[in-house]
Parts: C-alpha cells; sequence; structure tokens
C-alpha cells in the first residue's frame, strides 16, 4: 500500500497568515493526489483534485502543488472559517489511502 | 447535482454484523464508482472498498478483506455496506462517497453524511 505522510500533524495560525501543509507519497503517484477539509462532526469535502486544480465552489486563497511524491497544500490567506483538519488522499492506485491529517487551529 | 443519503446510526453487539445503506441521485449510478471510507473516534479516513455498480464485483482493502461486502441495487440506486463479526474498534462513523472520474484523474465528492456505528455489549 502506499503511504501518505502528512506534516505537521497540527499547526496554530493568525487569521490572515499563510499556511503550508506538506503531503509525502512512500513512492511516486505522479499527480493523483487530493485534498480534503473536514469540520468536527462533519464530512470532508473535496478542495483539490488532481494535485492543483480548485475544487468548484473553493476560495481561490487555497491551492495545491506538487508532483512525483511531494505534495503541498497552501492557504495564502487564512480565514475563521478555514480551522479544520486537513486530508490528503493518493487516487493513483488501490487502495487508496489518506494522510494522517494537518489539524489547523487558532493562535 | 449528485446527493448521497445514508441510512441512520446503529448500535450493534460485539461478533454481530451491521449493513449501511447509501442511495444516491442526479448521477449515472450504475458507472460510478461509490467508495466507503471510515473514520474511528478522532482519526483519521480509512479506505474500505469501492464498487461499480454496472459491474457489480467489488474492489476491498486487504484489512477488511473476509468481513466487509459491498454491492448495489440497481433498481433503487441505493449501495450497501456489511461489515461483519464486529469488535469495539469498528467503532467509527462510516461514510459512501461517488468516486469521479474525469480523464485520468479521480477524487471523492460528493460525501455522504455518515452513519455512525457503535459496537457496545
Amino acid at each position: 500500500d502506499i503511504q501518505m505522510t502528512q506534516s505537521p500533524s497540527s499547526l496554530s495560525a493568525s487569521i490572515g497568515d499563510r499556511v503550508t501543509l506538506t503531503c509525502r507519497a512512500s513512492q511516486g503517484i505522479t499527480n493523483f493526489l487530493n485534498w480534503y477539509q473536514q469540520k468536527p462532526g462533519k464530512a470532508p469535502k473535496l478542495l483539490i483534485y488532481a494535485a492543483s486544480s480548485l475544487a468548484s465552489g473553493v476560495p481561490s486563497r487555497f491551492s495545491g502543488s506538487g508532483s512525483g511524491t511531494d505534495f503541498t497544500l497552501t492557504i495564502s490567506s487564512l480565514q475563521p472559517e478555514d480551522f479544520a483538519t486537513y486530508y490528503c488522499q493518493q487516487s493513483y492506485t488501490t487502495p487508496r489511502t489518506f494522510g494522517q491529517g494537518t489539524k489547523v487551529e487558532i493562535k | 447535482q449528485v446527493q448521497v443519503i445514508q441510512s441512520g446510526a446503529e448500535v450493534k453487539k460485539p461478533g454481530s454484523s451491521v449493513k449501511v445503506s447509501c442511495k444516491t441521485s442526479g448521477g449515472t449510478f450504475n458507472t460510478d464508482t461509490l467508495t466507503w471510507v471510515r473514520q474511528a473516534p478522532g482519526q483519521g479516513l480509512e479506505w474500505m472498498g469501492a464498487i461499480i455498480p454496472m459491474f457489480g464485483t467489488a474492489n476491498y482493502a486487504q484489512k477488511f478483506q473476509g468481513r466487509v461486502t459491498i454491492n448495489a441495487d440497481k433498481s433503487t440506486t441505493t449501495v450497501y455496506m456489511e461489515l461483519s463479526s464486529l469488535r469495539f474498534d469498528d467503532t467509527a462513523v462510516y461514510y459512501c462517497a461517488r468516486e469521479v472520474w474525469s480523464g485520468n484523474d479521480n477524487w471523492l465528492d460528493p460525501w455522504g453524511q455518515g452513519t455512525l456505528v457503535t459496537v457496545s455489549s
């Protein structure tokens, strides 16, 4: 199975901060990498697909980049509604696997 | 607009089975890939398996092989996930999600609201 490792596990940031989350795959997955946002008690929500494509309705302050084994999700200016847990997921092969998540908290 | 609606919460005893349903609407059910993902309390997301109703054969994560069955009822556009020999650590929220394919890319969207399965004696 492909292992997905996210860093950091959690971070504290302030409104307006630029935040970068990292995801690393245990083997190359080209650009088959998706990002999801999950708020407490809610289902995950798609943010970014194919490493860098913004999902419909997602604010442009979110962006994704990377290819191969290393990927990043960037929030250019953190807003109150962005405090959540973020998961990366590889869709290169089955079983699909997720990172352990990065929790973004208010400083 | 594709919608995914799951059945309600369940409480089960260890050793028993649970069957969770996932009704979809607004998509192309037969050719969609419907996926099950679970999340234990305070933990991350875990892919369990998926099915394309048109083909009828499911693909399961090795961890759940022999304990999970995913099937589809084309007449009601509903997918089912049955997990047997339940253990306390099967307590989790179980999500159904549609895997979208576009060209060579694929992703999970939308997700159902989740079904809490509690295993308790």
